[in-house]
């Protein structure tokens, strides 16, 4: 298994940019979970989708950022305009069943700098 | 309110043995994980508790009470690739993970 996909591996954009993130997850898993990590707040829970329903997005830092999972195998964040305090690295993780109370795998993640 | 608190930093020597403490306060319990964390990478599943007791899992064990809100992750004749973070994470009463902070660990020869 190629084990769960991000792309770009780095993204570097200038403020007011619009910026998208991708995410495949492993095969076959139900669950989608979008994180944000930083020195400063570590890791945050951003979002995450139950069979492609986004079930607890109140990690959402605000209006600029939006999350969809068109389908089991895809799934996007986009944040709209783009700000330098979104610099950081953003993961993607999923799990087998329908609960963050498993393993979750992760992807290499997205380093993004906004200047 | 949920916390997790775990040291932020650790210096051990390559070949001892450390470890790394975690204690919780959040509404219920129903597991707890470790993940390790290379600079630049990905967190990587070591070990899940949810009973009372050691679980060992070859170099590396992992400790949890329930009563004391405590888990400790205990790691045997260090290397010099185990310089990492590790992370905690408790699984509380609604099933939401909650993530500590990170222990940063270095190793030094």
């Amino acid at each position: 298994d190629a084990g769960v996909i991000q792309s770009p591996r780095h993204e570097v954009t200038e403020m007011g940019q619009e910026v998208t993130l991708r995410c495949k997850p492993i095969s076959g898993h139900n669950s989608l979970f979008w994180y944000r990590q930083t020195m400063m707040r570590g890791l945050e829970l951003l979002i995450y989708f139950n069979n492609n329903v986004p079930i607890d997005d109140s990690g959402m830092p605000e209006d600029r950022f939006s999350a969809k999972m068109p389908n089991a195998s895809f799934s996007t964040l986009k944040i709209q305009p783009s700000e330098p305090r979104d610099s950081a690295v953003y993961f993607c993780a999923s799990t087998p069943g329908t609960s963050d109370a498993e393993t979750q795998y992760f992807g290499p993640g997205t380093r993004l700098l906004v200047l | 309110g949920q916390n997790i608190d775990q040291p932020t930093e650790m210096t051990a020597t390559e070949g001892a043995i450390v470890q790394i403490n975690c204690t919780y306060q959040t509404s219920g319990f129903n597991g707890l994980f470790w993940y390790q964390q290379h600079a630049g990478e990905a967190p990587t599943f070591l070990s899940y508790n949810v009973l009372d007791g050691l679980e060992e899992k070859g170099r590396f064990s992992s400790f949890l009470s329930r009563s004391k809100g405590y888990s400790y992750l205990l790691l045997k004749e260090l290397q010099m690739k185990d310089s990492a973070s590790y992370l905690c994470a408790v699984i509380d009463s609604n099933y939401q993970l909650i993530w500590g902070a990170g222990t940063k660990l270095i190793i030094k020869p």
